[in-house]
C-alpha cells in the first residue's frame, strides 16, 4: 500500500510569509497527525484529526497556525505569518483509528526555513 | 503529564557488534505502550518495536529487542549485529492506554554504525 505523501519536501520563506504543507494519508486511515520537528528534538502532536473532526488542537498556536481536513482524507497545515522559530521538519502521520494501540505511519516530512 | 527521557545524544559502534540505547520516562499510569522509531537520514520515520506495559516478556523484532524495566521506569533498545543500514535517529516513545492520547516522544539519540 502507498504510504502517507506529503508535499513539498523543502520550502524556504522569509519571516512574515505564509506557507501551506499538504498531506495524503494511507487510504483508510480514519486519523491523520501533525507534527512539529525542531532540530535536535523529537516531533510534538500539532494537532489530530479522526476523521475530519479535531481531536487533539491543543498544541497547535492558534494565533497563526490552522489546519483542516475537509473530506477526512487529506489535510492541509498553514502558518501565517511565519516566524524565524517555526524552522523545523512538519511530519505528518496517519493510523488505521487513533487507538492508542494502533501504529502510527510517518510521511517523509516537508522541512521549513524561515529567514 | 508524561516525559520521556533520552539521555545520549550520540553513540557509535562497529559494524556486526551490539548496541544498547537508553530512555527513561516519567509517568502515573499504569496502562500503556512504549515504543522506538527509527529515522534515518533524509528519510521517513518507521517503527522499531512496541511494548505494551502489561506484559511481563521484553519485545523481539528480529535484531531489535527491548529490555522493559516497569518499576524503574526504562525502556532500552538492544540491537544486535548492527548493520550499516541501522545509522539514523532513534527515538523512544509514550502513548498511555485510552481514547485521545497522545504521543509522546524523547529527543532522540543519534547511533552511527562504523563500517
Amino acid at each position: 500500500e502507498a504510504g502517507v505523501a506529503q508535499s513539498p519536501r523543502y520550502k524556504i520563506i522569509e519571516k512574515r510569509q505564509s506557507v501551506a504543507f499538504w498531506c495524503n494519508p494511507i487510504s483508510g486511515h480514519a486519523t491523520l497527525y501533525w507534527y512539529q520537528q525542531i532540530l535536535g528534538q523529537g516531533p510534538k502532536l500539532l494537532i489530530q484529526f479522526q476523521n475530519n473532526g479535531v481531536v487533539d488542537d491543543s498544541q497547535l498556536p492558534k494565533d497563526r497556525f490552522s489546519a483542516e481536513r475537509l473530506k477526512g482524507v487529506d489535510s492541509t497545515l498553514k502558518i501565517q505569518p511565519a516566524k524565524l522559530e517555526d524552522s523545523a521538519v512538519y511530519l505528518c502521520a496517519s493510523s488505521r483509528w487513533g487507538a492508542s494501540t494502533d501504529t502510527q505511519y510517518f510521511g517523509p516530512g516537508t522541512r521549513l526555513t524561515v529567514l | 503529564a508524561q516525559t520521556v527521557t533520552q539521555s545520549q545524544p550520540e553513540m557509535s559502534v562497529q559494524e556486526a557488534e551490539t548496541v544498547t540505547l537508553s530512555c527513561t520516562y516519567d509517568t502515573s499510569e499504569n496502562n500503556y505502550y512504549l515504543f522506538w522509531y527509527k529515522q534515518p537520514p533524509s528519510r521517513q520515520m518507521i517503527l522499531v518495536i512496541r511494548q505494551e506495559a502489561y506484559k511481563q516478556q521484553n519485545a523481539t523484532e528480529n535484531r531489535f529487542s527491548v529490555n522493559f524495566q516497569k518499576a524503574a521506569k526504562s525502556f532500552s533498545l538492544k540491537i544486535s549485529d548492527s548493520q550499516l543500514g541501522d545509522t539514523a535517529m532513534y527515538f523512544c516513545a509514550f502513548i498511555r492506554s485510552g481514547a485521545n492520547s497522545k504521543l509522546t516522544f524523547g529527543k532522540g539519540i543519534t547511533l552511527s554504525v562504523r563500517p
